[in-house]
C-alpha cells in the first residue's frame, strides 16, 4: 500500500546528542515536509524539499538539519545546537502543488532526557 | 503574509450533538486554497477536504459539512450528531499559489472531546 512511514515511532535522547528521525513515502510525490508539534502550537514547518538535492528552511529550521538525495527519502537530523528537542515530529508529502493534500506518516515522538 | 485562526482550542460535546469548528483566514491572494485534517489520538493527520478560493459552495459529506464565507474569510467545519469516534484535533489549513512554494499555513488546532 501506498503511503509515508516514520521511524521509529518513539525516540529517547541524551542531551548532547544529535538523532535522526527517518521518513520515507512511495507516493511518487515530489514535496516533502517536516513538521514539529508541540502541545497549543498546532504544526511548523521544519524543512521542506520540492525536488530531490534541494531543500528549504521553513520557519523553525534551527537546530535541524536535512537532506534529499532520494525522491523516496526525507531523514531530518535533530543536532545539539537545539535547545528544546522534545516534541511530537510528522512527516508529510504531497504533489508539488498547493491545491494538493497533504499526506502524513504517524509521527515521532522525541524526548530528551 | 498568511494566517489561520482557530480560535477554540478545546470543544467538549456529548454524543448526538452538532458541533461547529471555526476557521478564519488572512491572506492578500485571489487565488488559494483551504483545508482541513483531522488528527486522532495515533497522531497520523488526515486529509478531510479541500476548497479552492472560487468555489464557495457548501460541502456535505455523511454528518461533515463545509461552510466556506469569502466575506468573512471564514471557512468553519460542522460535525452533525456527533460520536465518540470524531474525538480528535482538527486543523485548518491555508495554502497560497503565488510565489511557488505552495506550503499551507495551518491553524493551532482545535481539540474535540465527544463524551458518550
Amino acid at each position: 500500500d501506498g503511503g509515508i512511514t516514520q521511524s521509529p515511532k518513539y525516540l529517547f535522547r541524551k542531551e548532547g546528542q544529535n538523532v535522526t528521525l527517518s521518513c520515507e513515502q512511495n507516493l511518487n510525490h515530489d514535496a516533502m515536509y517536516w513538521y514539529r508539534q508541540d502541545p497549543g502550537q498546532g504544526l511548523r514547518l521544519i524543512y521542506y524539499s520540492q525536488i530531490v538535492n534541494d531543500f528549504q528552511k521553513g520557519d523553525i529550521a534551527e537546530g535541524y538539519s536535512v537532506s534529499r538525495e532520494k525522491k523516496e527519502s526525507f531523514p531530518l537530523t535533530v543536532t545539539s545546537a537545539q535547545k528544546n528537542p522534545t516534541a511530537f515530529y510528522l512527516c508529510a508529502s504531497s504533489v508539488e502543488r498547493s491545491y494538493n493534500e497533504q499526506f502524513f506518516g504517524p509521527g515521532t515522538r522525541l524526548t530528551v532526557l | 503574509a498568511q494566517k489561520v485562526t482557530q480560535a477554540q482550542t478545546e470543544i467538549s460535546v456529548v454524543e448526538k450533538e452538532d458541533v461547529t469548528l471555526d476557521c478564519v483566514y488572512e491572506t492578500r491572494d485571489t487565488t488559494y486554497y483551504l483545508f482541513w485534517y483531522k488528527q486522532p489520538p495515533s497522531g497520523e493527520l488526515v486529509f478531510l477536504i479541500r476548497r479552492n478560493s472560487f468555489d464557495e459552495q457548501n460541502e456535505i459529506s455523511g454528518r461533515y459539512s463545509w461552510n466556506f464565507q469569502k466575506s468573512t474569510s471564514s471557512f468553519n467545519f460542522t460535525i452533525t450528531a456527533s460520536q465518540v469516534v470524531d474525538s480528535a484535533v482538527y486543523f485548518c489549513a491555508l495554502s497560497e499559489t503565488t510565489g511557488g512554494s505552495y506550503i499551507p499555513t495551518f491553524g493551532r488546532g482545535t481539540s474535540l472531546i465527544v463524551h458518550p
